[in-house]
């Protein structure tokens, strides 16, 4: 079975910094992705960014980055410029693909960003 | 707009009651998936549906059931409910190229 595991406590970043959340992973097979999602108090859940197990290149999305270090089993998620916005849960995922595809999440971690 | 459309948004209903939460996916998806994400238990995939059939279950109790149309949208029945039951229920729909999208989920409180 597949594992995410997150587990730094609840973070505080001042405006206008970077911030990396951490995520570890724990799967057998070869072919995997990795998501990054955003939830804010509201409740909804925002895509990030996409990793590909097999991808040459770190994944990048605007002010997201993804620091994927496939020995190490680890996909971590980096903001950088931080804003008020980025106040929320963040949660990391990985698709199973003999789970039919379906997302495994980490249990989150929360971002407070500070002016 | 995510384009998967969860209806209701909010639902308040007593312990021992049923209900229905309606999902509609993004234009083109076949696929359905459903979680439940509460705050002791995070996010657990619940079912998923591709075409109108299940195709795979996960921590789904039997009081749950699920099930996708002909116009692929899909319902999510809930009944003899607890209290444990209340959470944040998100329907998903998945595109190969375009990856997944979430609604914006039905809030559950059974009291």
């Amino acid at each position: 079975a597949q594992k995410i595991t997150q587990t730094q406590p609840g973070m505080f970043v001042q405006e206008k910094e970077a911030v990396t959340l951490d995520c570890t992973y724990d799967t057998s097979d070869p072919s995997y992705g990795l998501f990054w999602y955003k939830q804010p108090s509201s409740g909804e859940m925002i895509f990030l960014i996409y990793q590909g197990s097999y991808d040459q290149q770190n994944a990048t999305e605007g002010r997201y980055s993804l620091n994927f270090q496939k020995a190490r089993k680890s996909a971590n998620l980096v903001i950088s410029a931080s804003q008020l916005g980025d106040s929320a849960m963040y949660f990391c995922a990985m698709r199973d693909p003999y789970g039919n595809n379906r997302l495994a999440f980490g249990k989150g971690n929360q971002v407070v960003v500070i002016p | 707009d995510s384009g998967v459309t969860q209806t209701p948004k909010h639902l308040i209903t007593a312990t021992g009651q049923r209900v229905t939460l309606r999902c509609s996916p993004r234009s083109g998806d076949l696929s359905v998936y459903w979680y439940q994400q509460s705050l002791d238990q995070g996010l657990q995939f619940l079912i998923q549906y591709y075409n109108g059939e299940e195709r795979a279950k996960g921590n789904i109790l039997e009081r749950f059931s699920a099930q996708q149309f002909p116009d692929l949208h899909s319902e999510l029945n809930l009944s003899s409910l607890e209290l444990g039951d209340s959470a944040l229920y998100f329907c998903a729909s998945s595109d190969p190229d375009l990856g997944y999208t979430f609604g914006s989920g039905t809030r559950l409180t059974v009291v």
